[in-house]
């Protein structure tokens, strides 16, 4: 069974930095893109990024290059979304998701709300 | 960047009715590779619809996708009650990003 397992909530500082994950089981991690999406409170998805475990390779959405930086360590089939320096602005859900070429995002983490607040 | 807007914001039907979801892209998707997808109060997005017209594993046959080029549709046949959600639509044909819709709710009427 494919799955995705996503890190807990986060409750963090204007300025601090934040890492979440995003574990994938149930199929070859390293033949799959790895997508992240944005929902802010109350709005619609926004598509952050994709990156490919199998090398690394990855695309970020204009709207988000150099805000966040996406990763993966394919040793333990986990894909990332890092902060340097978060804003009240962050505060949402962020899905990560599997990413069909065929299909679109087919499978899908539980999500990670992030809250940023003084 | 392919630009997707959905109509209407909002849809008020009874159960068991027909509901008709329209996407519309700022230009042509290629091959038709526009999803849909289903998310409940609470919950991750759920594919439905990819290819514009084949549906997910799982997925019932009252949904039902399609267009091509620049028009796509959502059709629920028959509105039950666990069909009341908010639907995107996604392009992926292009290259990156991979843009959604801003989507449209379904509510009880």
């Amino acid at each position: 069974e494919v799955q995705l397992v996503q890190s807990g909530a986060e409750v963090k500082k204007p300025g601090e930095s934040l890492k979440i994950s995003c574990k994938g089981s149930g199929y070859s991690f390293t033949s799959y893109w790895i997508g992240w999406v944005r929902q802010m409170p109350g709005k619609g998805l926004e598509w952050m990024g994709i990156i490919y475990p199998g090398d690394s390779d990855t695309r970020y959405s204009p709207s988000f290059q150099g805000q966040v930086t996406i990763s993966a360590d394919k040793s333990i089939s986990t894909a990332y979304l890092q902060w340097s320096s978060l804003k009240a602005s962050d505060t949402a859900m962020y899905y990560c998701a599997r990413w069909d070429a065929m299909k679109g995002f087919d499978y899908w983490g539980q999500g990670t709300l992030v809250t940023v607040s003084s | 960047e392919i630009v997707l807007t959905q109509s209407p914001g909002t849809l008020s039907l009874s159960p068991g009715e027909r509901a008709t979801l329209s996407c519309r892209a700022s230009q042509s998707v290629s091959s038709s590779y526009l999803a849909w997808y289903q998310q409940k109060p609470g919950q991750a997005p759920r594919l439905l619809i990819y290819g514009a017209s084949s549906r997910a594993t799982g997925i019932p046959d009252r949904f039902s996708g399609s267009g091509s080029g620049t028009d796509f549709t959502l059709t629920i046949s028959r509105l039950e009650p666990e069909d009341f959600a908010v639907y995107y639509c996604q392009q992926y044909g292009s290259s990156s990003p991979w843009t959604f819709g801003q989507g449209t709710k379904v509510e009880i009427k």
